[in-house]
């Protein structure tokens, strides 16, 4: 059971180019997350997905696209990353909300980007 | 959304008892309590949560205020592992947005 698992754990980029995180989880949870994470700062919602084939904006969605094409996979794509997108990102999941009063993220190890 | 205040930082000593604080003066009534650690160059991780009563698990106690404008993340015995950034959230029920703050950064000492 690897839990949560973020490819690739470092990139760089240079301003304009585009790419793709990937975020993978074997635990069958309906929801997912993608977070952002600035020095010395909490995190910051991004996107996220209630279920496959649903996607729905947080705190900071703009720069950023995602797909849920699977359950168990969500995709954060940066179409044209810019310096302020220099971050670590993080992914989690979750079950689903309904009927439960709370619902514990799982989170993934985090994938490190700088933006040049 | 409700907010949290937390200490930026506390220090402890290895095996004695930690308390964290939280200050959530304007917490509404179905908003729980959550609390997750960062350990260093990791993801987030669950500790506790609680709506009104106190609540204990195998890794902490959360003692809630009565009035719950406040509440205390309680680690027993401090240990070397249990250096990290505590996040104190208010979370509605079915709310999909976890506001995480700046937290405290708890440093243990040998």
């Amino acid at each position: 059971n690897a839990g949560v698992t973020q490819t690739p754990k470092f990139r760089v980029l240079k301003t304009g180019q585009s790419m793709t995180l990937l975020c993978a989880q074997d635990m069958n949870h309906e929801y997912m997350y993608w977070y952002r994470q600035d020095p010395g700062m909490g995190l910051r919602l991004i996107h996220y997905s209630v279920g496959e084939g649903t996607t729905a904006k947080g705190e900071v969605p703009d720069g950023y696209n995602v797909s849920r094409l699977k359950k168990q996979n969500f995709l954060l794509g940066l179409e044209s990353a810019a310096p302020s997108q220099t971050s670590v990102y993080f992914c989690a999941s979750s079950y689903s909300t309904s009927g439960a009063p709370y619902n514990e993220q799982f989170f993934g190890p985090g994938t490190r980007l700088t933006v040049l | 959304d409700a907010k949290t205040t937390q200490p930026n930082s506390m220090e402890s000593n290895e095996e004695e008892p930690v308390h964290l604080p939280c200050n959530h003066s304007t917490i509404s009534g179905t908003d729980y309590i959550h609390w997750y650690r960062q350990l260093p160059s990791q993801g987030p991780e669950y500790v506790i949560h609680g709506l009104t009563s106190n609540v204990n698990n195998r890794m902490a106690s959360l003692a809630i205020a009565e009035d719950r404008k406040s509440s205390t993340l309680i680690l027993h015995r401090a240990t070397l592992r249990d250096a990290a950034v505590y996040y104190c959230i208010l979370r509605d029920v079915g709310n999909n947005d976890m506001r995480f703050g700046a937290g405290t950064r708890l440093t243990v000492k040998p």
